[in-house]
């Protein structure tokens, strides 16, 4: 059971918009800044967001982050075959004491 | 470019040990915390360890803490983790992860970048 709950799959048509949704508790996303994570099949996970709506360099345009209370968004506009990847939110909660992940939604570009 | 190697997977039986290594190259490894990341196939992400830029602190997870040990060796650029008595449920794909801040612990940090991952199983 993670400890943030994300739904376990998403879809969309290329070109359309699509959100991931990230809920925690008051102990972690209330109280911390949450980023995001995409991971290519095959691949090691790479940083897509960070500080609740950052983009590092290299990443397009087209991902951003939102928080708002004990949830946090994902939001991919002008949906591309290659956005195709599992999606996990992460934050550090201050009960556990340690950094948490939602499981992860599994992204298909129908 | 930053780039994390990691190193030292392989096949186990259950309760003997494994050393894990990960070199780091492309930043100043000794100014920034690690950690351990490690993922079943096929499922989520689970935070396993992290250390200080120092090794004057470390972090478990409860599932590992007593079994595994978190260390580095700044000179080498390398992070380790050390698994004793392996149980079949540690059986993952383990990450080596550079933290964005000398400390482990806290809110305000992220992961990036992410190594490509030591396999380890854990079966007789």
């Amino acid at each position: 059971q993670s400890v943030l709950t994300q739904p376990p799959s998403a879809s969309g048509t290329p070109g359309q918009r699509v959100t991931i949704s990230c809920s925690g508790s008051s102990s972690n996303i209330g109280s911390n800044t949450v980023n995001w994570y995409q991971q290519l099949p095959g691949t090691a996970p790479r940083l897509l967001i960070y500080s609740d709506n950052q983009r590092p360099s290299g990443v397009p345009g087209r991902f951003s982050g939102s928080k708002s209370g004990t949830s946090a968004s994902l939001a991919i506009r002008g949906l591309q075959s290659e956005d195709e990847a599992d999606y996990y939110c992460g934050t550090w909660d201050d009960s556990l004491i340690r950094p948490v992940f939602g499981g992860g939604t599994k992204l298909t570009v129908l | 470019e930053v780039h994390l190697a990691g190193s030292g997977g392989g096949v186990v039986q259950p309760g003997r040990s494994l050393r894990l290594s990960c070199e780091a190259s492309g930043f100043n490894f000794g100014d920034y915390a690690m950690h351990w990341v490690r993922q079943v196939p096929g499922k989520g992400l689970e935070w396993v360890s992290g250390i200080t830029w120092d090794s004057h602190d470390t972090g478990y997870a409860d599932s590992v803490k007593g079994r595994f040990t978190i260390s580095r060796d700044n000179a080498k650029n390398s992070l380790y983790l050390q698994m004793n008595s392996l149980r079949p449920e540690d059986t993952a794909l383990y990450y080596c992860v550079k933290d964005t801040s000398s400390s482990w612990s806290g809110g305000g940090h992220w992961f990036d970048p992410w190594g490509q991952g030591a396999r380890v199983i854990v079966s007789s």
